[in-house]
This record gives structure tokens, C-alpha cells and sequence, in this order.
């Protein structure tokens, strides 16, 4: 079955990059998400790598996907206080029928 | 942009009444899902439908849930009898095929049970 976990806290300084790392177990996932909840609000879809990839960039986004290690981080650069937010790893699971999703990390930017 | 929308946005009732979430999904998808997210915890799956039937659900989706999509339009998650523990955050999500990779998420209901 699919488990996906997450640290629960982040704390950064606004203007340094964010990292969050999560790790999953299900090693046949095509691709890995990254959500975005505000708070208040629902779930953002922030990006999403495929398994045959080992970075993807968007932006001030980075991803990195060591599958080997079943290891999912997200670098935010340049990190805003509108960052602030619980970022979820997820993946789809089988048929694609469904998301599973870590525990969320909550990021805390200060200013 | 369409966008999944869900009414209401907080719904408080009182233990063993029976509530309906109503979730309208993006217009020209075919596959929705409603999930659960208790104060602090992850989400949790509970129900993909396609094609007017269930096609997964968990655990968590016992008797007394209950999923419709009444008019082609709306999709809702019917709780007949409510328990304290069922106070959670209730998203609606929908996509377009199995193959796409986003699920679109509502912007959710929160659920109180007094």
C-alpha cells in the first residue's frame, strides 16, 4: 500500500530557500505531486514530477526525486511570506483512481 | 480557469442528524472523489465515482456514506447519521480520465458535529 510521509514544520527566513522533503513507499507511482493548501483554503496542485525524472524547475520551484532512496523534495528559492502555506507530497494511487497524501508540511516564512 | 465548487462552506449540525455536502466538479470531467481531512491530520481518500457507480472506496466510506450525482451537475456525499468523530474538512476533487495527473480540488466543507 501507498504511504507517503512528511516533518511536520518548517521555519524559514523570508528571502531563504525552503526545503521539503518527503518520502514514499509505492515505487510503482508514475509521478509524484507537490499540493499547496493555504490557509482556509482548499488544495492547490503546485507541481507534479514524472518517476522518469530526476528534476524538474518551474520557476522558483525545484524538484528532486531520488527514487532509488523513494525520497521527494521541493525547493522553494527566494522564499515569500505568501509561501506560507502546508505543502502535501502525494501520489496517485491505483488506476489512478485516487491521491495519497503525506502528512503535509507546514511552512512558516518569517519576515 | 473552471473550478470545482462545494456548498456550503461550513455546515455545523448536531450528532445522529443526516447531512448532504454538495460538490459541483468541472463540467466536462468524468471522474470525482471526495476526501476527508480531520483538524491536523493528512487526507484521506474516501470515494472515486465514475459512471454513475462507485469505483474505490475506503475504509473510512461505511454505511453510513453515501455518494450521488443526482442531475449530471452536482455530486454529493450524504452522512445519514452523523458522529462526533465525522467533524473534518470534506474536499471534493474531479479530473477528466484516469490518465490525467491533476485532480482539481474544491475549496472544501468544513463539517462540525455537535
Amino acid at each position: 500500500g501507498e504511504d507517503v510521509e512528511q516533518s511536520l514544520f518548517l521555519s524559514v527566513r523570508e528571502g531563504d530557500s525552503s526545503v521539503i522533503n518527503c518520502t514514499y513507499t509505492d515505487s510503482s507511482s508514475t509521478y509524484l505531486y507537490w499540493y499547496k493548501q493555504e490557509p482556509g483554503a482548499g488544495l492547490q496542485l503546485l507541481t507534479y514530477i514524472f518517476s522518469n525524472m530526476d528534476m524538474k524547475q518551474d520557476q522558483r520551484l525545484t524538484v528532486l526525486l531520488n527514487k532509488k532512496d523513494k525520497h521527494l523534495s521541493l525547493r522553494i528559492a527566494d522564499t515569500q511570506t505568501g509561501d506560507s502555506a502546508i505543502y502535501f507530497c502525494a501520489e496517485p494511487g491505483g488506476g489512478y483512481q485516487k491521491v495519497t497524501f503525506g502528512t503535509g508540511t507546514k511552512l512558516q516564512v518569517i519576515p | 480557469e473552471p473550478e470545482v465548487t462545494q456548498t456550503p462552506s461550513h455546515q455545523v449540525t448536531q450528532m445522529g442528524q443526516e447531512v448532504i455536502l454538495r460538490c459541483v466538479p468541472i463540467s466536462n470531467h468524468l471522474y470525482f472523489y471526495w476526501y476527508r481531512q480531520i483538524l491536523g491530520q493528512k487526507v484521506e481518500f474516501l470515494v472515486s465515482f465514475y459512471n454513475n457507480e462507485i469505483s474505490e472506496k475506503s475504509e473510512i466510506f461505511d454505511d453510513q456514506f453515501s455518494v450521488e450525482r443526482p442531475d449530471g451537475s452536482n455530486f454529493t456525499l450524504k452522512i445519514r447519521s452523523t458522529k462526533l468523530e465525522d467533524s473534518a474538512m470534506y474536499f471534493c476533487a474531479s479530473n477528466m480520465d484516469r490518465s490525467s495527473y491533476e485532480q482539481y480540488f474544491g475549496p472544501g466543507t468544513r463539517l462540525t458535529v455537535t
